[in-house]
């Protein structure tokens, strides 16, 4: 039972350049998020999604898309990389709102 | 817009009890208390929640006061690697039932 896996872990982007991270999970959950962490900030919200099929933004969606198409997976989208979306990216599963969340181990990116 | 309070950093010696408060005086009825932990830069890494009820598991307890203004979670019984940052959460009812990370503790195990 891996959980929630995220993949690549380490990526370096030049500015403009693009890319998508994965997340993967095992658990059947159907609740999956996608946050950014960066220094002095915590966890900030971008996208999330409720079941397959399903996405909505969060707090900061700006520069980022998504997709749900399998509903253990959710694909974070970065169209034109920028300077800006140097961070570490986490994504998290719940099997209802109000249930545990479990996040993946993150995915650090520099956009340079 | 983190909806609860916590100390910047506490120091616990090996083999006691951690005591890590949290006021959430603002939470709503609906909204659950949740306590998560990360180690360096790992995903954070759920321990406990509640809504009214104290709660145990074996990794902690969770005391939730009463007027449900304040919580306290307690590692009985640290060890070194328990040295993480904790963060209590409110799980509000917008954008999925996000979790709303704050600043958290800074939780030092010492020998």
């Amino acid at each position: 039972n891996a959980g929630v896996t995220q993949t690549p872990k380490f990526r370096v982007l030049k500015t403009g350049q693009s890319m998508t991270l994965l997340c993967a999970q095992d658990m059947n959950h159907e609740y999956m998020y996608w946050y950014r962490q960066d220094p002095g900030m915590g966890l900030r919200l971008i996208h999330y999604s409720v079941g397959e099929g399903t996405t909505a933004k969060g707090e900061v969606p700006d520069g980022y898309n998504v997709s749900r198409l399998k509903k253990q997976n959710f694909l974070l989208g970065l169209e034109s990389a920028a300077p800006s979306q140097t961070s570490v990216y986490f994504c998290a599963s719940s099997f209802s709102p109000n249930t545990e969340a479990f996040f993946g181990q993150g995915t650090r990116l520099t956009v340079v | 817009d983190a909806k609860t309070t916590q100390p910047t950093s506490m120091d616990c010696a090996e083999g006691r009890a951690a005591n890590l408060p949290c006021n959430h005086s603002t939470i709503s009825g609906n909204e659950y208390v949740y306590w998560y932990r990360q180690i360096h830069s790992q995903g954070p890494q759920y321990i406990i929640h509640g809504l009214k009820n104290n709660e145990t598991n074996e990794m902690a307890s969770l005391i939730i006061t009463e007027d449900r203004k304040s919580s306290t979670l307690i590692l009985p019984h640290a060890t070194l690697r328990d040295t993480a940052v904790y963060y209590c959460i409110v799980r509000v009812a917008e954008y999925g039932n996000k979790l709303v990370f704050g600043a958290g503790t800074i939780l030092r195990v010492k020998s």
